[in-house]
Parts: C-alpha cells; structure tokens; sequence
C-alpha cells in the first residue's frame, strides 16, 4: 500500500484479556518495527522483523507479549493477559531494509485497557 | 548506552517567529545516525531528516534547518518564520549503525499561535 496502515485505531480492552494489533507495512519493505509510546513520551523499540524472522525481540516488556510476521508482510502483535499499564500507542514502522533509517510510521493503534 | 534528551517540553511561539529546537545525544559508537521526526495531531509520525555520523554539514530545507556538532553532542532544529502548521511534537533519535533500537527522546511539543 501506500502507507503503513494499523488497525484498529482504537481498541479497549478488559483487563485479562487478549489482544491483537495489525500492522500492514509498505509492499517491498523487508524491515518491521514495532514502538510503543505511552503518554508524553517517546515512542520505544519493541521487536524488529527482517522479512519473516523476528532479528531483535529485546525490547518486548515480558512474555505476555509476542509479534509474528508469517509471510513477510503484515505483522500481528499479540498481547496476553493485558494489564492496565499496557495501554499506550502501539506504532508499526517499515523501511526498505535493516538501518536505512528515516522509518515510514504508521499512524499508531491507541490500546486502553480498562 | 544510547540516550537522547529534549531539554523543552514545551515551546510556545506567535507566526513567524523562529524556534530552536535542542537535541542532546549520548553514545559510545563512532557510527551512529541522528532523526528528527514531526508528530502532528494525527498521531502519525513523519520523518523529516537523518544525519550520520561523519557528515556534520549542517543542512537547510526550506524553512527547516539542522545544525549538527559532534562536539557538544547535539543535533538541534530551527524553523524559521514558523507556521500553525509547524505545532506538533518534534521528536530526536539516534540509532547506532547495524542497531535496531532506535532511540527517541521524550519529545518537544511545539505550539505556533496565529
């Protein structure tokens, strides 16, 4: 596509429940990012995909979450057993390829777990 | 250890003043790559340059400009006879060559009053 395209936009969620937020990067683009930014701050490095493979995972908080790249495409990150501080701005990122720099962001899933 | 720090939270300007926006970055690598990227309401964050390591040219775009100095670490941003369309969050970056943590400072937000 032309952009990075997120869905949903918004999702509010109960705490204890399961998520999953969909990342739709630019066609071609091999590298993936996922962010997260919490209020006021920000964004900060998750996980990194090049092509299918998840290259770097060291910034995902805990085991309850986990992002999959299955065709090299669109990305899912999963979220278990959601905790109120687990709501922030989840940003997906996409470049042509691993430290090209200059990230194409999507416009951001705002994630309130109540 | 990578760090970016925004010393201004808040900036708050009438039209066409000009604005610095300062950028102070520390890390140990000798390749690094510095960003800015603009966050308007929307959410979405948009590039808007990347500079490596060993060019400290410092770099005009229209309004915009950035002056690099590897001596005092900083990489601040000037918009010149700023716009209402100029407010929005400025964030810094700095990644490290072959690094996929890119990181950001906590951000400025700019408020251009008609």
């Amino acid at each position: 596509g032309a952009g990075v395209s997120q869905t949903p936009s918004n999702k509010v969620t109960e705490k204890g429940k399961y998520v999953e937020l969909r990342c739709d990067p630019i066609s071609g683009h091999t590298a993936l990012y996922w962010y997260r930014q919490s209020l006021g701050q920000g964004p900060e490095f998750l996980i990194y995909f090049q092509g299918t493979g998840a290259a770097d995972d060291s910034g995902l908080p805990n085991d309850r979450f986990f992002a999959v790249r299955p065709e090299g495409s669109v990305s899912t990150l999963k979220i278990q057993r959601t905790e109120r501080g687990d709501s922030a701005v989840y940003l997906c990122a996409s470049s042509p390829g691993q430290g090209a720099g200059g990230y194409t962001f999507g416009s951001g899933t705002r994630l309130t777990v109540v | 250890a990578q760090k970016v720090t925004q010393a201004q939270t808040e900036i708050s300007v009438v039209e066409k003043e000009d604005v610095t926006l300062d950028c102070v970055y520390e890390t140990r690598d000798t390749t690094y790559y510095l960003f800015w990227y603009k966050q308007p309401p929307s959410g979405e964050l948009v590039f808007l340059i990347r500079r490596n390591s060993f060019d400290e040219q410092n770099e005009i775009s229209g309004r915009y400009s950035w002056n690099f100095q590897k001596s005092t670490s900083s990489f601040n941003f000037t918009i010149t006879a700023s716009q209402v369309v100029d407010s929005a969050v400025y964030f810094c970056a700095l990644s490290v060559y072959n690094n996929n943590d890119m990181r950001f400072g906590a951000g400025t937000r700019l408020t251009v009053k008609p």
